[in-house]
């Protein structure tokens, strides 16, 4: 079964802990993705990567950190310096950069 | 500054009909859109696209309908069915430009009544 698999589903922190979201997929492909939604402001994007060892910001980068050290694996992580942590994140990838992006279950990260 | 707006926050149909959910966009370079379906505490999923050298597309139940002179699409579900009540993202992306990423809009609440 081909997919992006994304846990813990739900993920509890205090505040100033540093958190890894973690992102699988394999579907093989190149891209992938991080978003944030927040209600009522649809998907922002986070960081993405068009290959592996190589990653750009969105818009919404500040506060987040990500490596691409494997083509199945894209994990996110929210430092203390992110000033809104709590919110709900979703993994995506897609086969070539601009092609239908395929999304993940996410996780609903709440800081305490 | 949004490039890819959903004005609407909410839409209520009755089952049976047919659902239009609007997007409207800023940005000449788009040529792709594309539109998601999502249900709460879930990824969203991939519905229907369509390119810029197109004005239709339909799948199913299903059309969306491009109209680049005024910069906007919808989406029209017929007939619409009480499993279609999600929220609905337009998304749009300029293939092969600087900014080949996909934008989304804020979505569309639909609630289709039994």
């Amino acid at each position: 079964d081909g997919g992006i698999t994304q846990s813990p589903k739900y993920l509890f922190r205090k505040e100033g802990q540093n958190v890894t979201l973690s992102c699988e997929q394999n579907l093989n492909h190149d891209a992938m993705y991080w978003y944030r939604q927040d209600p009522g402001q649809g998907l922002r994007l986070i960081y993405y990567s068009q290959i592996v060892n190589d990653f750009q910001k969105g818009d919404i980068a500040e506060g987040y950190s990500v490596s691409r050290e494997k083509k199945e694996s894209f994990p996110l992580t929210v430092t203390s310096a992110q000033k809104n942590p709590t919110a709900f994140y979703l993994c995506a990838s897609s086969m070539e950069y601009y092609n239908e992006q395929f999304f993940g279950p996410g996780t609903r990260l709440t800081v305490l | 500054d949004q490039q890819v707006k959903q004005n609407s926050p909410s839409l209520s149909v009755q089952e049976g009909r047919i659902s239009i959910l609007n997007c409207d966009y800023t940005n000449s370079m788009f040529d792709y859109f594309l539109w998601y379906k999502k249900y709460p505490a879930e990824g969203p999923t991939f519905l229907i696209s369509i390119s810029s050298i197109k004005d239709k597309n339909e799948d199913g139940r299903f059309t969306v309908f491009l109209n680049k002179s005024a910069k906007h699409l919808s989406l029209h579900i017929v007939p619409s069915q009480p499993g279609d009540s999600a929220v609905y993202f337009c998304a749009a992306s300029a293939r092969g430009g600087a900014n080949s990423k996909l934008t989304f809009g804020k979505g569309i609440t639909l609630s289709v009544r039994p």
